[in-house]
């Protein structure tokens, strides 16, 4: 089965820092997408990203930059100059295929980010 | 415009009690879900509708049964509701384009209390 392993728990930072959140996938897929996920405090899901796996180009977009390695089974998150906003918890996730034809999303445990002023 | 919306927002019930949590998508979405998600924050699906049709079924008890009367809605009736149902429910949608798999949109959630 599909696996995501997001290993920082929770990481903290000041403001205007740059911080990196790991994600790293185990999939028998060869065709898979890879999607990042924000939940703020209000506790609402955002969608920031999705990845197919025939895509390694970098992305970026404005102060968020994603590093795709399917060489590592790597797919980081990178927040430039980080504000009190940015903090939430962010979540990896993996598409799944199923024998019906569907696919399901896996969802990593999520890393805690707090940006203080 | 709300793109999907759960009601209610909260629910407070005691063990035992029947309830249910609607879900409304105004995308226009083929496909839908409904997601727990614990209190260590962990999120797995329960279900999901392609066009009103179950396609995917977790390791859910019996005692939760989703209905999609149409595309556009996805409720999740809980029975004999137990202390462990306690959680955030989500709902969420996307469109399913046959062959690639797009994002899903999320609903607010629906904070659920069992006491």
């Amino acid at each position: 089965a599909q696996k995501v392993t997001q290993a920082q728990t929770e990481i903290s930072v000041v403001e205007k820092e740059d911080v990196t959140l790991d994600c790293v996938y185990e999939t028998r897929d060869t065709t898979y997408y890879l999607f990042w996920y924000k939940q703020p405090p209000s506790g609402e899901l955002v969608f920031l990203i999705r990845r197919n796996s025939f895509d390694e180009q970098n992305e970026i977009s404005g102060r968020y930059s994603w590093n795709f390695q399917k060489s590592t089974s790597s797919f980081n998150f990178t927040i430039t100059a980080s504000q009190v906003v940015d903090s939430a918890v962010y979540f990896c996730a993996l598409s799944e295929a199923m024998n019906t034809g569907f696919q399901k999303l896996v969802f990593g445990t999520g890393t805690r980010l707090l940006v203080s002023p | 415009d709300t793109a999907v919306s759960q009601t209610p927002k909260y629910l407070v019930t005691q063990m035992g009690n029947d309830k249910s949590i609607k879900c409304e998508q105004n995308l226009g979405h083929d496909t839908m879900y409904w997601y727990k998600q614990d209190s260590k924050k962990f999120l797995k699906i329960m279900f999901s509708y392609n066009n009103k049709e179950l396609i995917i079924n977790e390791t859910v008890p019996n005692r939760f049964s989703p209905k999609s009367p149409d595309k556009a809605h996805l409720n999740l009736h809980i029975n004999s509701l137990e202390l462990g149902d306690s959680a955030v429910y989500f709902c969420a949608s996307s469109q399913d384009s046959g062959g690639s798999y797009n994002e899903q949109f999320f609903g607010p959630g629906t904070r659920l209390t069992v006491l």
